[in-house]
């Protein structure tokens, strides 16, 4: 069974440009999370979307936003990006939405802002 | 709110000795624990998980047991190998109001290294 794959797995943008980062989920799996990982911050959580419903959101401002399609493939876009957005985008995977649901993560996105 | 804490890093071991990393946490409802790994390069992978008080997770030669008396899930292994060498977060998730939600709460990380 293919894992969770991103797309594109390197990035760079210039400030101020917009982004937009893509996550396929592995086969079944409906729910979809997206973290962010920095050196400074570590890892914190994004948002969380399920069958095309965002769930839960973590604390990011509104430049930060995303959206689950009906095969549950899973976008995030970032506006008006900023030196600081700098970091490895991580997407996971869950069969649904729920604690003891295993979340499987993709190899991730970095992320460079110029 | 929630968080996790582990200990302070890195850790440089030689091969064949005893690991301890520590995690404790803090959550506002019924927490499921987890650990995960992370290679070079690599994203996450789930390493071992516990659901409730007193579970022992296991993987790999690798344990934790979820201790709700102390809000502690310390990662320990008996001997490890140059393979071990990766980044390792403790995380929990929290169920709310007897809902839960796919959301990680991770801990900073802890390094490891271990020679030959």
């Amino acid at each position: 069974k293919a894992g969770v794959t991103q797309t594109p797995r390197y990035l760079i943008k210039t400030r101020g440009q917009q982004v937009t980062l893509s996550c396929s989920p592995i086969s079944g799996h409906r729910s979809v999370s997206w973290y962010q990982q920095t050196p400074g911050q570590g890892l914190q959580f994004l948002f969380e979307y399920f069958s095309e419903t965002q769930r839960n959101k973590g604390n990011f401002p509104g430049r930060f936003s995303g959206r689950q399609f009906s095969n549950s493939r899973s976008e995030m876009n970032v506006s008006t990006l900023e030196l600081g957005d700098s970091a490895l985008y991580l997407c996971a995977s869950s069969l649904a939405s729920g604690s003891v649901n295993e979340q499987f993560f993709g190899p991730g996105t970095r992320l460079t802002v110029l | 709110g929630n968080s996790v804490t582990q200990m302070e890093g890195p850790v440089t071991l030689s091969e064949e000795a005893f690991l301890t990393i520590n995690c404790t946490y803090t959550a506002t409802g019924y927490p499921s624990l987890f650990w995960y790994v992370q290679y070079p390069g690599e994203g996450l992978q789930l390493l071992l998980k516990a659901t409730k008080a007193d579970d022992k997770g296991s993987n790999k030669g690798f344990e934790a047991t979820y201790r709700k008396e102390t809000t502690s899930f310390h990662l320990e292994k008996g001997s490890v190998q140059v393979s071990d060498s990766a980044v390792y977060f403790c995380a929990l998730s929290d169920r709310a109001g007897g809902t839960s939600y796919g959301k990680l709460t991770f801990g900073q990380g802890t390094i490891l290294t271990v020679h030959p």
